[in-house]
């Protein structure tokens, strides 16, 4: 399977701790995006990276977060001291930019986060 | 600031028949992408149809068309002969065109269930 796959899958933490997460996108794909998506709610943007460079933030990504492409392959998404609040389904997607023409996002499975 | 809305928060269908979810959007833009993707219980999103505004014909993938009105900005799902396999949360969203912009703005989501 060549999809875009994400680790761990569940995560549970307590409210204070640091957590990280990681996404493999699809292999030749040159943009990856985080999104976070709580209860009933569509998903919403976080961040996305075109290569190694994180090119847009969303006003959502506070100061405890931060993610990294180092290699332009996989990326990683850290959220320091948690807060229950930060409890949610973190999303990773890939695509593939060429000029301006956007190919369609797929989709990992997520990384399901609860904060104690 | 784009908006994306779906009214419908939850929507029930027998099977083998049609329907239709209905979602609007906001933009200032002349050009973008609009998408409807599934995402079934504890299971990945994925793309079920995407539309680029600037083609006037209606996309179809199989069994799933959609119903594209540019100036009233709607962008309607329609499911024909529907299947159990269907129910799930389906997300409309919507992609700025071309350029840094690539995030995808979701709605909040209707949740199908198809009955037997």
């Amino acid at each position: 399977d060549t999809g875009v796959s994400q680790n761990p899958r569940h995560k549970i933490t307590k409210r204070g701790q640091n957590v990280t997460f990681r996404c493999d996108p699809i292999s030749e794909h040159n943009r990856l995006y985080w999104y976070r998506q709580t209860l009933g709610q569509g998903p919403e943007f976080l961040t996305y990276f075109q290569n190694e460079a994180q090119l847009e933030k969303s006003r959502l990504l506070s100061d405890r977060f931060s993610a990294e492409r180092p290699k332009g392959s996989f990326s990683t998404l850290e959220i320091q001291r948690t807060e229950q609040g930060d409890s949610a389904m973190y999303l990773c997607a890939s695509s593939l930019s060429r000029g301006s023409f956007q190919e369609t996002q797929y989709f990992g499975p997520g990384t399901r986060l609860l904060v104690l | 600031a784009q908006t994306v809305t779906q009214s419908q928060p939850e929507m029930s269908v027998q099977e083998a028949e049609t329907v239709t979810l209905s979602c609007t959007y906001d933009t200032s833009e002349n050009n973008y992408y609009l998408f409807w993707y599934k995402q079934p219980p504890s299971r990945q999103m994925i793309l079920v149809i995407r539309q680029e505004a600037y083609k006037q014909q209606n996309a179809t993938e199989n069994r799933f068309s959609v119903n594209f009105q540019k100036a009233a900005k709607s962008f309607s799902l329609k499911i024909s002969d529907s299947q159990l396999g269907d129910t799930a949360m389906y997300f409309c969203a919507f992609m700025n065109y071309g350029g840094s912009q690539g995030n995808l703005i979701f709605g909040k989501g209707t949740k199908l269930s198809v009955k037997p």
